[in-house]
């Protein structure tokens, strides 16, 4: 059974990057596309964008101008830079599996990260 | 980008309640729609893909149908468990959207 697991800074503090790390378990990172989404409380769920474990990237236009994704697959590890961050982006993040197109089969248990001085 | 548009934004229903959920593109996805289902403080499920695929392991009560720019969710008898609030996604394209949701609630 895979499993996601998101790990990384509950606080981060206004204007700087926000990094997040999601280890997979119970399979293989290869081959297959992984996204990040986040949720403010209470509200929707926006996609932030996803990576290959060639590398290839795709980005939600709205945030591409601060987001940053990687993959190790030595590591079975793909992980987000956030950068520049304000208020607006405290929220949960979630890392996610795409089998081949967009859709998302599974999931982590999302991270709450607060922005705040 | 594509807009998703979800309704209602809320339901009230009582279990054994047959419940429609409706999400409509603003452009042509062709089948390219998936279903996903978020009880609270959890985790987005996958239900349906491809408009009207059932994911493995989701009970069969839960069905949708749909191509183009129209899309339902149906669960055919409401359960406890499925009070919940349902997203419906585009899977088209580049950036993937989500509608904004409806939640179901117990009459």
């Amino acid at each position: 059974q895979v499993q996601l697991q998101e790990s990384g800074p509950g606080l981060v503090k206004p204007s700087e990057t926000l990094s997040l790390t999601c280890t997979v378990s119970g399979g293989s990172i290869s081959s297959y596309y992984w996204s990040w989404i986040r949720q403010p409380a209470g509200k929707g769920l926006e996609w932030i964008g996803r990576i290959y474990t060639s590398g290839s990237t795709n980005y939600n236009p709205s945030l591409k101008s601060r987001v940053t994704m990687s993959v190790d697959t030595s590591k079975n590890q793909f992980s987000l830079n956030l950068s520049s961050v304000t208020a607006a982006d405290t929220a949960v993040y979630y890392c996610a599996r795409s089998p081949g197109d967009y859709s998302l089969d599974y999931w982590g248990q999302g991270t709450l990260v607060t922005v705040s001085s | 980008d594509i807009q998703m548009t979800q309704s209602p934004s809320s339901l009230s229903a009582s279990v054994g309640d047959r419940v429609t959920i409706t999400c409509r593109a603003s452009q042509s996805i062709s089948s390219y729609l998936d279903w996903y289902q978020q009880r609270p403080g959890k985790a987005p499920k996958l239900l349906i893909y491809a408009a009207s695929s059932l994911q493995s392991g989701v009970p069969s009560r839960f069905s949708g149908s749909g191509s183009g720019t129209d899309f339902t969710l149906t669960i055919s008898s409401l359960q406890p468990e499925d009070f919940a609030t349902y997203y419906c996604q585009q899977s088209n394209s580049t950036p993937v959207v989500f509608g904004q949701g409806t939640k179901v609630e117990i009459k």
